[in-house]
């Protein structure tokens, strides 16, 4: 019953080479976020969407986009990895307003090599 | 802006023995404060979280948390620990007023030990 869902769980990929990660949510949430989890960091956000809104953090590198196609799917796009970007990936889903609190999927382990 | 400090990076612990995990944040407007448990290769599950009212608040597994708004901290304890309680704690906060935007702790990993 698992309700926010991520494929692949491990994904290694060449240096440059673009790359996709994908998440669902079961949970008809309105609000997804995909964060970027280095070892022994904390979960650094890279972008939400609220519905159809894409919300870009400041920092976020240029190379990372996202596409949000309806309220189930989203995903995460690598146009050139380096290998600094070797990472989790976690994706996080949650209702509308801000008290509610996020459900997390299990992630994706990236290796750039 | 806020900040989630939490100054322990390991706690070993013995089984059965209890355990504080220690969270303190910074910030200008009122926050929520969740707590969530990390195990391997796996994503963050909400362990409990603090929206309003009583400042003990009690989450799944046993643990519980204290909001000390003068202190300014979130404490989560357990009176028991058990083997299965190993895994990375990591403490969040959240403004109350608008924005989903959680800043999250690097984490407490805890250690139980035979």
């Amino acid at each position: 019953d698992a309700m926010v869902i991520q494929n692949p769980r491990y994904q290694v990929t060449q240096f440059g080479k673009p790359v996709t990660l994908s998440c669902s949510q079961t949970l008809n949430h309105n609000v997804m976020y995909w964060y970027q989890q280095k070892s022994s960091q904390a979960p650094k956000l890279l972008f939400h969407y609220y519905d159809k809104d894409f919300n870009n953090e400041a920092d976020t590198p240029d190379n990372f986009q996202s596409r949000r196609p309806n309220t189930s799917f989203c995903f995460l796009d690598i146009r050139s990895p380096g290998l600094g970007d070797t990472a989790m990936y976690l994706c996080a889903t949650s209702e509308g307003p801000s008290n509610q609190p996020q459900h997390f999927g299990d992630g994706t382990r990236l290796s750039i090599l | 802006a806020q900040s989630v400090t939490q100054l322990d990076s390991q706690v070993p612990v013995f089984e059965e023995a209890p355990v504080e995990l220690r969270c303190n944040y910074s910030s200008s407007v009122s926050v929520y404060l969740f707590w969530y448990v990390q195990y391997p290769n796996q994503g963050l599950q909400l362990l409990l979280k603090y929206l309003s009212g009583s400042t003990l608040v009690k989450g799944i597994n046993g643990f519980e948390a204290e909001f000390n708004k003068s202190q300014t901290s979130f404490h989560l304890r357990k009176p028991s620990v058990h083997i299965s309680d190993t895994a990375e704690y990591v403490c969040a906060v959240r403004r109350t007023g608008g924005g989903n935007k959680l800043t999250f702790g690097t984490g407490t990993q805890l250690k139980v030990e035979l």
